[in-house]
């Protein structure tokens, strides 16, 4: 299986940008996307295929990566983004998720 | 508007069965790739189960195979998940997503839990 592997937690101050870190076991090429949690909500779909922006998700939102290092933007932060961030293969079955990241505000 | 709407979900005995719906609207159901994506409280994502748009294939993770089955309705619209012999670690919210890239549309998730 492909593990993937991110940061428990990261605290960043409004209007900074933070990148969030996601490491896979092995090659996923560009088969990687990123979802955004917010408390008691269903996960929402941010980037996928690497580096593709969802269709109305703003564009504070960016995502960069092939092979087994991928990286989520989000420049400026904003009070809003406070959520879980998962990233999530689709590589190969079956398929996985990051553990998450909590992003928290200074 | 796309819409994912699950249902039965509930307490149920370990060794049990349940099976949950998922009544898709405001797309092309057969067109799309569907699945099942869980998260027990607390706790992080885990896929469940695929299907093809035609149902012809599906896929599970070794945590389920054999146990849960994915099957889906393109005259109604509806993809389901049977789950047979349920155990503890089976409680979970469980969502339907839509899967063209990533999984684009989600439901708004169903509890199960299962427990004596």
């Amino acid at each position: 299986d492909t593990v993937l592997t991110q940061s428990p937690a990261l605290a960043v101050s409004l209007g900074q940008r933070v990148t969030i870190s996601c490491r896979a076991s092995k090659s996923v090429s560009t088969y990687m996307h990123w979802y955004q949690q917010k408390s008691g909500q269903q996960p929402k779909l941010l980037i996928y295929s690497a580096s593709n922006l969802e269709s109305g998700v703003p564009s504070r939102f960016s995502g960069s990566g092939s092979g087994t290092d991928f990286t989520l933007t989000i420049d400026p932060v904003e009070a809003d983004d406070i959520a879980n961030y998962y990233c999530q293969q689709s590589n190969e079955l079956p398929l996985t998720f990051g553990s998450g990241t909590k992003l928290e505000i200074k | 508007e796309v819409q994912l709407v699950e249902t039965g979900g509930g307490l149920v005995q370990p060794g049990r069965s349940l099976k949950l719906s998922c009544v898709a609207s405001g797309f092309t159901f057969n067109n799309y790739w569907m699945s099942w994506t869980r998260q027990a409280p607390g706790k992080g994502l885990e896929w469940v189960a695929s299907i093809t748009n035609s149902g012809g294939s599906t896929y599970y993770p070794d945590s389920v195979k054999g146990r849960f089955t994915i099957s889906r309705d393109n005259a109604q619209n509806t993809l389901y998940l049977q789950m047979n012999s349920l155990r503890s670690e089976d409680t979970a919210t469980y969502y339907c997503t839509r899967d063209p890239a990533g999984s684009d549309y989600w439901g708004q998730g169903v509890m199960v839990t299962v427990s004596s």
